[in-house]
């Protein structure tokens, strides 16, 4: 199964860019990227998800290598409230549908 | 938009009693996931349906653990003769058959603390 893995965690300063990364270096060719985060006590939520190339919503941004094997999360200007455990998750199993979510990067948006 | 809802949110419960949580998938997701998370921890898969049909289970789901679908909506998961091993934090996820990129929406969890 495809495997995650991330640093266990990182600062930034508050309006600061925050650039999360992650390797996924057994990744299959046709794969999707997700990224969720977790706040304390909170369920995980949806963030972005890639293939190939880099994608951007209201959320962040998403830079996927050319080779597929590492990715990185970018949020552009974190606030306090983008402290959180972001996870980079790649699916897993026999229907494709576990995700595997690994340890995460536990972000502190410092003030 | 009610969102996936999990009940109970807290369970204390002690050693060698049976436990029941549901799940609530947000209406129209045909498809539903239970996950375990302990301290420290990312969620860990447990199972998925497709309906009511129960399409895999991880080899974390041991005998004491049985999840249902019965119709489709709402889902169910016991554990028999809780053990302190069991405390976690359960998450229930759902996702819509039109995204095939299958995004998960998550419940805010049960809470499981067994003494």
């Amino acid at each position: 199964d495809a495997k995650t893995t991330q640093p266990t965690s990182m600062d930034c300063a508050e309006g600061r860019a925050a650039n999360l990364p992650c390797n996924h270096s057994t990744i299959s060719g046709n794969e999707y990227v997700y990224w969720y985060r977790q706040i304390h006590s909170q369920g995980p939520q949806y963030i972005i998800h890639g293939l190939k190339n880099n994608e951007t919503n209201e959320m962040a941004s998403l830079i996927i290598t050319e080779d597929r094997k590492s990715s990185t999360l970018i949020l552009p200007h974190a606030t306090l409230r983008d402290t959180a455990v972001y996870y980079c998750i790649v699916r897993a199993g026999n229907t494709g549908n576990q995700f595997y979510f690994g340890t995460g990067t536990s972000l502190t948006v410092i003030p | 938009d009610t969102g996936v809802s999990q009940n109970p949110r807290h369970k204390i419960t002690k050693r060698g009693q049976n436990v029941t949580f549901r799940c609530d998938p947000i209406s129209e997701h045909n498809r539903l996931y239970w996950y375990r998370q302990t301290l420290g921890q990312g969620p860990e898969f447990l199972t998925y349906f497709q309906n009511e049909a129960q399409l895999e289970k991880s080899r974390l789901l041991s005998d004491r653990f049985s999840a249902e679908r019965p119709k489709g909506s709402f889902s169910t998961l016991e554990i028999q003769r809780t053990e302190q091993g069991d405390s976690a934090m359960y998450l229930c996820a759902s996702s819509s058959p039109g995204t095939a990129l299958n995004e998960q929406y998550f419940g805010p969890g049960t809470r499981l603390t067994v003494t």
